[in-house]
């Protein structure tokens, strides 16, 4: 199957810093990521959904100003927390779907990144 | 309705049990079935695709009925290792819906 790496695994940060996770397909272009949010026993929650060069669509409720996404190419996507506050503190994870072939339809995730705002 | 729905849970079953999920989605345009499993603390991994036909994958079973809406998935002879969160994922075009998830805990 494909890899989809992020990074950092862990990050504990002070409430009104930024932080910057990165999501990258290993072997396969991605056309198009996804951004998910994981509470604690809670579902996989869809946050926003970009593709390479153009604006993400951000699901309802989600603010795009706080949490700003770059797919600035097929293989890279960022997701910027800004302005973190504790209830932002939350398993983020990014998925990641190619553009063809066995890539197409699946969905691959990233391992995800756990977000900690003291 | 939520657009994606699974059986409640938790399912707890001896080693060696046959257990089934249920999952209904309310967008008759899907096109697109999955199943996913979710350790506790990780990432979801395909588990396997759910074709028009079904499909099997060793001790798992899945299959679609599009006119009732629903997949499931059979999983036989049941290990520990089972033990997890089973999501279904629904999609249709560039969007992908998660089912709530339904855990399973095997017991030796």
């Amino acid at each position: 199957g494909a890899v989809v790496s992020q990074h950092p695994s862990r990050v504990i940060c002070k409430s009104g810093t930024s932080v910057k996770i990165e999501c990258r397909s290993l072997d396969f272009q991605a056309t198009t990521m996804f951004w998910y949010r994981q509470f604690p026993k809670q579902s996989l929650m869809l946050m926003a959904t970009s593709n390479e060069g153009s604006k993400a669509t951000y699901e309802q409720g989600v603010e795009k100003d706080k949490f700003l996404i770059n797919h600035a190419s097929l293989t890279l996507s960022t997701l910027t927390v800004t302005s973190a506050h504790p209830e932002d503190s939350s398993f983020y994870i990014c998925s990641a779907r190619g553009g063809g072939g066995e890539f197409l339809n699946e969905q691959y995730f990233g391992p995800g990144t756990r977000l900690t705002v003291t | 309705r939520k657009e994606v729905e699974q059986d409640p849970g938790p399912f707890n079953v001896p080693e060696g049990a046959t257990v089934a999920f249920n999952c209904t989605y309310s967008n008759s345009a899907s096109q697109s079935f999955f199943w996913y499993r979710q350790d506790c603390r990780k990432e979801p991994k395909l588990l396997m695709s759910v074709y028009s036909s079904g499909n099997e994958d060793g001790r798992f079973t899945a299959q679609l009925n599009r006119a009732s809406q629903y997949i499931s998935l059979l999983i036989r002879d049941s290990k520990l290792s089972d033990s997890a969160t089973y999501l279904c994922v629904v999609g249709g075009g560039q969007n992908f819906v998660f089912g709530p998830g339904t855990r399973l805990s095997v017991l030796p």
